[in-house]
């Protein structure tokens, strides 16, 4: 099955500062990767979806950028505000059969925290 | 249009002790799926199922039996509840599409269960 690595584990930054987080896939067939946020005590939320066609994808200050050639995704947040504060997941497509099913693998999380 | 539903919000149980973790859905979702959320682990999946009548093991299943008797319910039980079973449970959904499929991108607010 798919394996997730994510880095970093925590990140801290001042608000209006960029942040970018990595997480790097293993099996080259996956074909989907989302990011989901989730706030302390709150359910995941996803914030941006990528698929294995495109190599960018933005939404206002949140983009998602994709290398197939080395495995791997990057969540890249600009400008950020206190309220993006919050554990960020990254996910990839368990296989079955090859076929994804829509089940997913999860990445160990990254705790950010924006400091006014 | 409540989205996914999951009862109860909080529980304890024995050691022992067997219960049902209740996951409903009126989006007309085909997958579901169910996921365990430890301090520092991220979300592990569970089970799943493509549709009614359709379920499959995911990461860790083993303590675990779901049943898809329709599309919009997909209770998760707990057989001999264990210690190691302490966690926070969230049911997730998604839509089908033909040629692909989209990772869960619904998630309920989650069970809190604590085994003594």
């Amino acid at each position: 099955g798919e394996n997730v690595e994510q880095h970093p584990s925590t990140l801290s930054v001042q608000e209006g500062d960029s942040a970018v987080i990595k997480c790097t896939y293993s099996d080259s067939a996956s074909n989907y990767f989302p990011w989901y946020k989730q706030e302390l005590g709150k359910r995941p939320q996803l914030i941006i979806d990528i698929r294995s066609n495109v190599g960018e994808k933005k939404d206002q200050r949140i983009a998602v950028t994709l290398n197939k050639t080395a495995k791997h995704f990057s969540l890249h947040i600009t400008e950020t505000q206190p309220e993006d504060s919050a554990v960020y997941f990254c996910a990839a497509p368990l296989r079955a059969g090859g076929t994804s099913y829509g089940k997913l693998t999860f990445g160990q999380g990254t705790i950010l925290t924006v400091h006014p | 249009n409540a989205g996914v539903t999951q009862t109860p919000k909080f529980q304890v149980l024995k050691t022992g002790q067997s219960m049902t973790l209740q996951c409903a859905q009126d989006m007309n979702h085909e997958y579901m799926s169910w996921y365990r959320q430890d301090p520092g682990m991220g979300l592990r999946l569970i089970h799943y199922s493509v549709g009614a009548g359709i379920t499959d093991q995911g990461e860790v299943p083993n303590g675990y039996n779901v049943s898809r008797s329709t599309t919009e319910d997909f209770p998760l039980r707990l057989l001999s509840a264990a210690p190691s079973q302490t966690s926070v449970y969230f049911c997730a959904s998604s839509y089908s599409r033909t040629g692909g499929s989209r990772g869960p991108q619904h998630f309920g607010d989650g069970t809190r269960l604590s085994i003594l």
